[in-house]
């Protein structure tokens, strides 16, 4: 158990609808990381937070939103759903800003049919 | 970051030691060497990173050429709960550089 907690975990879904993804990082790490999973891509990085501002930003698609609490918890918003869009999402946490040493959640499941 | 290079699937025997090989010719001085694994479609495990130094901890050892160019991860004890996807990643140190996440090597340990 990494302490990073992420739900749902699955989620079906149609084209054209909006979902939330919701992150809580481990206690005391301030630094949020969200990432998608395809079957014909590895991981890819999307977004980075760092105590509720937007620390670097990767291949994340204009549709795609997110956010972090000063809860320090996180959503990640997917809108205009495609099937492309089919995938695992993962959170992660750091308790570092600047660190390599991540821990993950165990993923959101996205299906869009 | 320098990009690295990991065979694409390895066996090992259950309770043999597991080394996999990750080659990273191109890394700078200042890149750490990080290993992570991914159990089926479970979040990526972080499990050591060192710079230059061999490393060991309670889950694995790394140990890293003299230059740099190449790397190994030592699983001593393989067990079938180490099945799994096994990424070499290399990245900058104290940057806001993110992981870049290659295909890594399917480890399968046999009974």
């Amino acid at each position: 158990d990494s302490g990073v907690t992420q739900t749902p975990k699955h989620l079906i879904t149609a084209t054209g609808q909006r979902v939330t993804l919701r992150c809580s990082p481990r206690s005391g790490d301030l630094s949020v990381y969200w990432y998608q999973q395809s079957l014909d891509q590895g991981l890819q990085f999307l977004i980075q937070y760092y105590n509720g501002e937007e620390r670097a930003k990767g291949n994340i698609l204009e549709r795609f939103s997110a956010q972090q609490f000063p809860d320090l918890h996180s959503e990640l918003n997917l809108s205009s759903l495609e099937l492309g869009d089919s995938a695992l999402y993962f959170c992660a946490s750091s308790a570092r800003v600047n660190t390599g040493e991540l821990f993950f959640g165990e993923g959101s499941r996205l299906t869009v049919l | 970051d320098a990009k690295t290079t990991q065979p694409t699937s390895m066996d090992c025997a259950e309770g043999r030691a597991a080394n996999l090989p990750c080659n990273h010719s191109t890394i700078s001085g200042n890149e750490y060497v990080y290993w992570y694994r991914q159990i089926h479609s479970q979040g990526p495990q972080y499990i050591i990173h060192g710079l230059k130094n061999n490393e060991t901890n309670e889950m694995a050892s790394l140990i890293i050429t003299e230059d740099r160019k190449s790397s190994t991860l030592i699983l001593p004890h393989a067990t079938l709960r180490d099945t799994a996807v096994y990424y070499c990643i290399v990245r900058v140190s104290g940057s806001n550089y993110q992981l870049i996440w290659g295909a890594g090597t399917k480890l399968i340990i046999k009974p």
